[in-house]
């Protein structure tokens, strides 16, 4: 069974930086490309960022490029986003996904960028 | 970038109705359209990918049609677990884009 598991969410000021970590297992990850969506209290689903099976793509939402940076690492079966420069507007559930039509969902980890 | 728009964003039903969502993208996306359903507090679960194949697991009273950039969810016999919000999302291209969402709510 495909499982991912968020991490690293929490409460930062704003400017601050996280690093969100996503654990994935039930398949194989290496062969998968994967995205990032967050989700702001009360709102809609926003794509945020993508990265391909082998890293060699990454792709960027305009509202965070040059801030946000997408990694993985194959052997750990891991995907990260490292997160500066956060802004108030950055507040919102974070959920790791597999594929280009985001076919499995983790629980979500929240982050709240407040002073 | 290619804009999804829902229609309705909201509508009452009763147990047992035939419910329909649509979906249109702003231009032709083929068949790179997928259905989720969300319940409050929870991730959004995948229900149809390729515009009308069901996830595995998905009950068969969920279907999706259309292509180009038109495209339907429907629900047969709503139940009391369908009762949730529902998103398209089109992976044509990056930016993937979602519609604003369909909230299914009880009469």
């Amino acid at each position: 069974e495909v499982h991912l598991v968020e991490s690293g969410g929490g409460l930062v000021q704003p400017g601050g930086s996280l690093r969100l970590s996503c654990a994935a297992s039930g398949f194989m990850f290496s062969t998968y490309n994967m995205n990032w969506v967050r989700q702001a209290p009360g709102k809609g689903l926003e794509w945020v960022s993508y990265i391909s099976s082998s890293s060699n793509t990454l792709n960027y939402a305009d509202s965070v490029k040059g801030r946000f940076t997408i990694s993985r690492d194959n052997a750990k079966s891991s995907l990260y986003l490292q997160m500066n420069s956060l802004r108030a507007e950055d507040t919102a559930v974070y959920y790791c996904a597999r594929d280009r039509s985001n076919a499995n969902w983790g629980q979500g980890t929240l982050v709240t960028v407040s002073s | 970038d290619i804009h999804m728009t829902q229609s309705p964003s909201s509508l009452s039903a009763s147990v047992g109705d035939r419910v329909t969502i649509s979906c249109r993208a702003s231009q032709a996306i083929s068949n790179s359209l997928a259905w989720f359903q969300q319940k409050p507090g929870k991730a959004p679960k995948s229900l149809i990918y390729a515009a009308s194949s069901l996830q595995s697991g998905v009950p068969s009273k969920f279907s999706g049609s259309g292509s180009g950039t038109d495209f339907t969810l429907t629900i047969s016999s709503l139940q009391p677990e369908d009762f949730a919000t529902y998103y398209c999302q089109q992976y044509s291209s990056y930016p993937l884009t979602f519609g604003g969402g369909t909230k299914v709510e009880i009469k």
